[in-house]
């Protein structure tokens, strides 16, 4: 069935330090995927999105790969800062989320 | 603050009861949705709307949920008869057209004791 799932449920990173967080789905015909970042007590924070016709895409200190051979979407977070703690989920289009990854920035 | 909200930020209710949520979306967004979230979990999509038509539903969504959008501007979600499987945050999100971007609300967190 489709699903969207993430390898690691918690991710621990020294500050300043690069975080990568990963994902892997099972619909390939998805037209997209996006990040959001969610912090305590608020709702998903849109980050980024990557079409199916991309296999990287950059923004603002986070970059998205997406490898479609093995259904596979990570997130990197460049130079981790303590703001970037939150649950991180990947989601394929707007109905399908992945359970997230916890980001704790070790001081 | 032009984002969207969600009225009431929490509820506490008892089994057999009937909840009803508004989530008011960015003004010029016309497609709404609506989500389901467990601790541990991401959000589970319930339906969505495009002005005040309701376009999809998901499986999820039993007959005792219902979501209205009368005007094409707030929305509510009602669940009757509510059961303890039913707490969760509610989130509601909101897009311009097909924009990729959802701008989510922070969300009414449901118990049913």
């Amino acid at each position: 069935g489709e699903s969207v799932g993430l390898h690691l449920p918690t991710l621990s990173v020294q500050e300043g330090d690069n975080s990568i967080i990963n994902c892997a789905y099972s619909n390939s015909a998805s037209d997209y995927f996006i990040w959001y970042k969610q912090e305590s007590g608020k709702g998903p924070q849109f980050i980024i999105d990557i079409r199916s016709n991309m296999d990287k895409r950059q923004g603002q200190r986070v970059t998205v790969l997406l490898n479609k051979t093995v259904k596979h979407l990570s997130l990197q977070i460049a130079a981790t800062q303590p703001g970037d703690s939150a649950v991180y989920f990947c989601a394929e289009g707007k109905i399908i989320f992945g359970k997230g990854t916890r980001l704790h920035i070790l001081p | 603050d032009t984002g969207v909200s969600q009225d009431p930020r929490h509820k506490i209710t008892k089994r057999g009861q009937n909840v009803t949520f508004r989530c008011d979306p960015i003004s010029e967004h016309n497609r709404l949705y609506w989500y389901r979230q467990t601790l541990g979990q991401g959000p589970e999509f319930l339906t969505y709307f495009q002005n005040e038509a309701q376009l999809e539903k998901s499986r999820l969504l039993s007959d005792r949920f219902s979501a209205e959008r009368p005007k094409g501007s707030f929305s509510t979600l009602e669940i009757q008869r509510t059961e303890q499987g039913d707490s969760a945050m509610y989130l509601c999100a909101s897009s311009l057209n097909e924009n990729v971007k959802l701008f989510f609300g922070s969300g009414t967190q449901l118990s049913v004791l």
